[in-house]
């Protein structure tokens, strides 16, 4: 099994609908979470980080789900500038312990 | 905006060919890694370095080195490009919290 496995995808949606995204990852001592954002042929840039409790930054919701060891992502009011491929990370530690390790993506293609 | 800087940004090059990829970041952070990552693939981790004079190899391997001698320097050195080394090569940094920033990235074609 991958340490951390995502949907590709596509996922093809209209303007300003409402699309989420699971990552699974299999080491359930996992401490720290993240989202990336990769547009075509650019570098990854982080989106936000996914805590315990759940966090909201505008239009997208992380939730961490410990117990059934999945991460999600919600982007609510989709834009066209939405569309790129999403990272899901992990890593096994804390702070500035540890590598991160990025999912394979999935790509979000959001149309008129 | 991340401080973190690539150059060259675009190298093609011949067979045989010595290369150094230049990565240098302004944040302090000790951490810094490389990755290859082929179009539409995903990033795989080729080298890192937890500070100066740490360098260790990542999951994929490769036939490139590198060097720690500052900690806002990690360049990458291939001593002799082949075809298969075509890639985009990406370097990161990341500090205390851990998450890493990117640089923007050196797409390499070898001939």
């Amino acid at each position: 099994r991958k340490e951390v496995e995502q949907d590709p995808g596509p996922f093809n949606v209209p303007e300003g609908a409402t699309v989420a995204f699971n990552c699974t990852y299999s080491n359930s001592a996992s401490q720290s979470f993240f989202w990336y954002r990769q547009d075509c042929r650019k570098e990854p840039k982080l989106l936000m980080s996914v805590y315990s409790s759940g966090n909201e930054d505008g239009r997208f919701t992380a939730q961490l789900n410990r117990a059934s060891q999945y991460i999600s992502l919600l982007i609510r009011d989709s834009k066209l500038s939405d569309s790129a491929t999403y990272l899901c990370v992990v890593n096994l530690y804390g702070g500035s312990q540890g590598n991160l390790i990025f999912g394979k993506g999935t790509k979000l293609s959001v149309k008129p | 905006e991340a401080d973190i800087y690539q150059t060259p940004r675009y190298l093609v090059i011949g067979t045989g060919k010595k290369i150094t990829l230049e990565c240098s970041q302004t944040m302090g952070h000790d951490k810094m890694y490389w990755y290859q990552q082929d179009p539409g693939m995903e990033l795989h981790l080729i080298h890192y370095s937890y500070g100066v004079n740490s360098t260790e190899k990542g999951d994929l391997s490769s036939e490139s080195t590198v060097s720690r001698i500052r900690t806002e320097h990690f360049p990458l050195t291939l001593e002799s490009a082949r075809p298969s080394h075509t890639s985009q090569y990406l370097c990161a940094s990341s500090g205390a919290l851990g998450t890493q920033y990117f640089g923007p990235g050196t797409r390499l074609l070898v001939l």
